[in-house]
């Protein structure tokens, strides 16, 4: 199974900073059709996951410009500019590219 | 708009089979695939299977011997049913299209 590995575990922040979560795959996260299916997401406490960027850099609808995903192959990043207090909560990282999908253990953004 | 409602027991005993309901709206079950993602309690997520807009299914390796997903169109549910349940199957059961998720359902293996 394609391991994501999510550093740092958690990361504290002061609002208005930038903060920075990287995600590092076993292996290629490039599907044979050519697309990486590289999501990102943020669970709020007591929220359901929401999606914030899908195949690796696309915002989905809504979501802020101050996130960004960037990345290929096997090393990706979300970067937060000017942290906002709605932003606090657990980053997970997904994999749908290779059967079993997974996602990574998780990043909290928490203030400092 | 798009909604998705996970229904069944909060507590189910171990050895015992968990049957879920996931109830949708807003959207054709035949041309979107909606998976089941759990997450024990303080903990993360896992992937656990999907059914696709064709009806065919996806699981988790590590639960593919006690995972069934199935589907009843007309009524717009995609079904869960996992048997052999242990405490440590004790998790929010979501299901989603990953765009959008259900509220979650709290699944409980217990004596």
């Amino acid at each position: 199974d394609v391991v994501l590995t999510q550093t740092p575990v958690a990361q504290p922040v002061t609002l208005g900073d930038q903060a920075s979560i990287s995600c590092r795959s076993s292996q290629s996260l490039v599907h044979s059709n050519g697309n990486t299916y590289l999501e990102w997401y943020l669970q709020k406490p007591g929220q359901s996951p929401q999606l914030l960027i899908y195949k690796v850099s696309n915002r989905f609808s809504g979501v802020p410009d101050r996130f960004i995903g960037s990345g290929s192959g096997s090393d990706f990043t979300l970067k937060i500019s000017r942290v906002e207090p709605e932003d606090l909560g657990v980053y997970y990282c997904f994999q749908a590219t290779h059967d079993p999908y997974t996602f990574g253990a998780g990043t909290k953004l928490e203030l400092k | 708009q798009v909604q998705l409602k996970e229904s069944g027991p909060g507590l189910v005993q171990p050895s015992q089979t968990l049957s879920l309901t996931c109830t949708v709206s807003g959207f054709s079950l035949t041309s979107n695939s909606v998976h089941w993602v759990r997450q024990p309690p303080g903990k993360g997520l896992e992937w656990m299977g999907g059914i696709w807009g064709d009806g065919s299914t996806d699981y988790n390796s590590a639960l593919k011997s006690r995972l069934s997903i199935s589907r009843d169109t007309s009524k717009s549910q995609v079904f869960l049913k996992m048997n052999s349940l242990q405490t440590d199957d004790t998790a929010i059961y979501f299901c989603t299209l990953f765009a959008y998720w259900g509220q979650g359902t709290l699944v409980t293996v217990s004596s």
